[in-house]
């Protein structure tokens, strides 16, 4: 079964900072990894994919992920954040292999705050 | 022009009531799905169609029933409803494996 973790319920940062949000992931074949975002009261929107090649993956609004696959992990990452970053965010794992290949499992999500 | 849009937005309902959601996707894609999202947040996937074929449908209730009268659209019915089925209700569709586009959302309040 496939399964992700994101550690934190929450993380502050300081306008301007770089902003990491953690996840780790675990599936018995080749993972599909994703980042959402949802803003209150708000559906979720898409950021960001990695499935295969360069292991850092660019996204919407600047941000960017990186795959590790020895740690299993896939951080969300933005190099200097913007108060309109403050939203709920979700990772997410498809294994294309086997009976769940259809199935997107999200993490429980990380709240981001950035203060001004 | 709302990619997926899901009606109503709210209900307010009394434990033992049917209601239902409806879902359309303008997006042309082949999947759908409902996913319930708890008062903690929480995702979890109920329901998937591909093409009006159902593909997955998780360990829900036989009280939820999904309908897939055509592939731009998968309603969401709910029988005899209880406090716990409060939640918000998304329904996304996707082309793209796992690259999901989702509705706002419908908040379900039982009283």
């Amino acid at each position: 079964a496939q399964s992700v973790a994101q550690p934190e319920d929450q993380v502050n940062v300081a306008e301007g900072n770089p902003l990491t949000v953690k996840c780790t992931y675990s599936v018995s074949g080749n993972p599909y990894l994703f980042w959402y975002v949802q803003y209150p009261n708000r559906g979720l929107q898409f950021l960001l994919k990695y499935i295969t090649g360069d292991n850092l993956v660019k996204g919407s609004y600047g941000f960017e992920a990186e795959f590790n696959k020895s740690q299993t992990s896939f951080h969300l990452k933005k190099p200097s954040a913007l108060v309109s970053d403050s939203a709920l965010y979700f990772c997410a794992v498809r294994d294309p292999s086997g009976a769940g290949s259809y199935q997107l499992t999200f993490g429980k999500g990380t709240k981001l705050s950035v203060i001004p | 022009d709302t990619a997926v849009s899901q009606t109503p937005k709210y209900l307010v309902t009394q434990m033992g009531n049917d209601k239902s959601i409806k879902c359309e996707q303008n997006l042309g894609h082949d999947t759908m799905y409902w996913y319930k999202q708890d008062s903690k947040k929480f995702l979890k996937i109920m329901f998937s169609y591909n093409n009006k074929e159902l593909i997955i449908n998780e360990t829900v209730p036989n009280r939820f029933s999904p309908k897939s009268p055509d592939k731009a659209h998968l309603n969401l019915h709910i029988n005899s409803l209880e406090l716990g089925d409060s939640a918000v209700y998304f329904c996304a569709s996707s082309q793209a494996p796992g690259e999901l586009f989702f509705g706002e959302g419908s908040r379900l309040t039982v009283l």
